[in-house]
């Protein structure tokens, strides 16, 4: 069975700039999440889909992150314009359904730096 | 919300020595808890997980026990190896299933 995947491995972007990650979920995995790894810190969630629509998007900075699953598989996040704390390993996780006790896998994460 | 605090942050070992790891939530609506490894340059990946109805569990080198009255859970590694040398994240389920995480323990295994 193949994993998470995610795209692109590193990223280095000036301050201001704007910047896009990619990931593909386990196939036949409604729940999707989108995480932030600061270092040195475990990974907090940014947002939550089940198939195509948001479930929790409350720790979202909506004024420059913005994402999107629209067809209920793959998903693109986006970051405009890129603030110099935005620097952080960004992990796509996905679960079957997102219920109880159920087991999240995570991608190898997308590794940004904002210069 | 949940907060999750993971003990010690850094642990060095003995090769063939054991490794402890404690953590400790506060929602006491917390019924599941697992534990991630994370090497170098990759995502976290799953080792053990307990959910509230068990206190141990055990897989080969690995066992995770659970004091639901103390609200803390526990990762034991026996036998340490040097590919044991990871970043170990604990972690807590939330009533409304979100996952809250430590902030991480870096294990060295020493040769």
């Amino acid at each position: 069975e193949a994993g998470v995947a995610q795209s692109p491995r590193y990223k280095i972007i000036e301050k201001r700039q704007s910047v896009a990650f990619w990931c593909n979920p386990i196939s036949g995995h409604a729940t999707l999440y989108w995480y932030q790894q600061i270092l040195g810190q475990g990974p907090k969630l940014l947002i939550q889909f089940q198939n195509n629509g948001v479930v929790d998007d409350s720790q979202l900075p909506k004024d420059r992150f913005s994402a999107e699953r629209l067809k209920g598989v793959d998903s693109t996040l986006k970051i405009q314009p890129a603030k110099l704390e935005d620097s952080a390993v960004y992990l796509c996780a996905s679960s079957l359904q997102g219920g109880r006790g159920e087991t999240q896998y995570f991608g190898p994460g997308t590794r940004l730096l904002v210069l | 919300g949940e907060n999750v605090e993971q003990h010690p942050s850094t642990l060095s070992v003995q090769e063939g020595d054991s490794a402890v790891i404690k953590c400790t939530y506060s929602d006491s609506a917390s019924n599941y808890f697992p534990w991630y490894k994370q090497e170098l340059g990759k995502g976290p990946q799953l080792i053990i997980d307990i959910r509230s109805n068990v206190g141990e569990k055990k897989d080969q080198r690995i066992a995770v026990t659970l004091n639901k009255t103390a609200k803390h859970f526990s990762l034991h590694i026996t036998e340490t190896q040097p590919e044991d040398s990871a970043v170990y994240f604990c972690a807590a389920m939330r009533v409304d299933y979100k996952l809250s995480f430590g902030a991480g323990t870096t294990v060295t295994v020493r040769a």
